[in-house]
């Protein structure tokens, strides 16, 4: 089993604020996906990162794959109440047919 | 939007018994999974399934669990014989095809073994 450790597992902050959480593996994967899921819901995903030392943006989140495609960091700008739910990161593992979630980072964005 | 529907959205069995869980992929897609998310605790692969059979399964999916294409558009998962360590948010989810394509999540099915 390859694990991924987020970090932090919770985070409160004011609206406006920046912020940064990171998944991090002593595993390579051959993808990282990042994935946001509400109370009761599946998790939907929100980006995948295919290449080491990758950069992609959606509007005020940046992602990056890190060069040895082990960890990955989620950076948002500004963050917004509606920015409030669980962030997932998931590895791909080598045959393309296993995921692993890692612990999840709760996050609440105080108005 | 095309999406992942499962069936039911609450399952309540008493231990030792078999459920059902039921999944209807997204018409297209060729690669089906399903994992289990205990309260609380993260997201866990069960199983994954392409071409009629099994592609991977992780060590919690034992002799106790099965899945299942009956019909071309369901897929099931079997547990045979429920434990309480068994209760938790079942998601399947579905995606056209490998890497980069995306997974769809179905919005879950919550078994509460007693």
């Amino acid at each position: 089993t390859q694990l991924l450790e987020q970090s932090p597992q919770f985070l409160s902050i004011q609206e406006g604020e920046n912020l940064t959480v990171y998944c991090n593996s002593s595993s390579v994967f051959s993808s990282l996906q990042w994935y946001r899921q509400e109370p009761g819901e599946g998790p939907v995903l929100l980006v995948t990162v295919v290449t080491g030392g990758e950069v992609k943006k959606l509007k005020r989140l940046t992602f990056q794959f890190g060069d040895a495609r082990k960890d990955s960091s989620l950076h948002i700008t500004a963050a917004q109440p509606g920015d409030t739910g669980l962030y997932l990161c998931a590895g791909e593992g080598d045959t393309g047919n296993q995921f692993y979630f890692g612990t999840g980072t709760s996050l609440t964005v105080i108005p | 939007e095309p999406e992942v529907t499962q069936t039911p959205s609450h399952q309540v069995t008493q231990m030792g018994q078999e459920v059902i869980l039921r999944c209807v992929p997204i018409s297209n897609h060729l690669y089906f999974y399903w994992y289990r998310q205990i309260l609380g605790q993260k997201v866990e692969f069960l199983v994954s399934f392409y071409n009629n059979e099994i592609s991977e399964k992780s060590e919690i999916f034992d002799d106790q669990f099965s899945v299942e294409r009956p019909d071309g558009s369901n897929f099931t998962l079997k547990i045979r014989s429920t434990k309480l360590e068994d209760s938790a948010m079942y998601f399947c989810a579905s995606r056209e095809g490998q890497r980069t394509d995306t997974q769809y999540f179905g919005p879950g099915t919550r078994l509460t073994v007693l």
